[in-house]
């Protein structure tokens, strides 16, 4: 059974950059799309981008200018990288598996992750 | 983008119920919806995808059905556990993926 596990800074400075990792255990990293997925508190959901094995990348346009994806598939993790964050950034951050023409069928628990001076 | 609006809002119902949630796109999508149920404080856990295919599982009163553009999530006979938030999602475009804005199912 796959399991998901978001792991990172907490508490990101305005301005600074917001770095997440998932770490993926129970399926290898090189056999699906990895996505990030957001929810403000209180809001709704937010694709912010998948990577896949060969390092290929799909990001909201929204927030294509600030966001970097990467995979490693020695450690079977992959990873989230926001710059220039503002309090909008403030959310709980998801990692999740998109199982092609399935949707996304495995979560982590979530982080939250909150932008403050 | 794909716009993916989700009513009601808010939809007060009680053990028993059977409810129905609307989605609708703002171009056709096909068949490629998934729905998504969320507690507070959890992630979101994948019921149906390809609109009306029920992820394995999960229980036999949810039922999803539509094409095109427009979409509905029935709960057959509500349960305590079913009390939560419901979210659309279409994946027939990666530009962007995009939810709707969530039905919250709460008790009468």
């Amino acid at each position: 059974q796959v399991q998901l596990q978001e792991s990172g800074t907490g508490l990101v400075k305005p301005s600074e950059t917001l770095s997440l990792t998932c770490t993926v255990s129970g399926d290898s990293i090189g056999s699906h799309y990895w996505s990030w997925i957001r929810q403000p508190p209180g809001k709704g959901l937010e694709w912010i981008g998948y990577v896949y094995n060969s390092g290929r990348t799909d990001y909201n346009p929204s927030l294509k200018s600030r966001v970097t994806m990467s995979v490693d598939t020695s450690t079977n993790q992959f990873s989230l990288k926001l710059t220039s964050v503002t309090a909008a950034d403030t959310a709980v951050y998801y990692c999740a598996r998109d199982v092609v023409a399935t949707g996304f069928d495995s979560w982590g628990q979530g982080t939250l992750v909150t932008v403050s001076a | 983008d794909i716009q993916m609006t989700q009513s009601p809002s808010t939809l007060s119902a009680s053990v028993g119920d059977r409810v129905t949630i609307t989605c609708r796109a703002s171009q056709s999508i096909t068949d490629w919806l998934a729905w998504y149920q969320q507690k507070p404080g959890k992630a979101p856990k994948l019921l149906i995808y390809k609109a009306s295919t029920l992820k394995s599982g999960v229980p036999s009163r949810f039922s999803g059905g539509g094409s095109g553009t427009e979409f509905t999530l029935t709960i057959s006979g509500l349960q305590p556990d079913d009390f939560a938030t419901y979210y659309c999602q279409q994946y027939r475009s990666y530009s962007p993926l995009t939810f709707g804005q969530g039905t919250k199912v709460e008790i009468k």
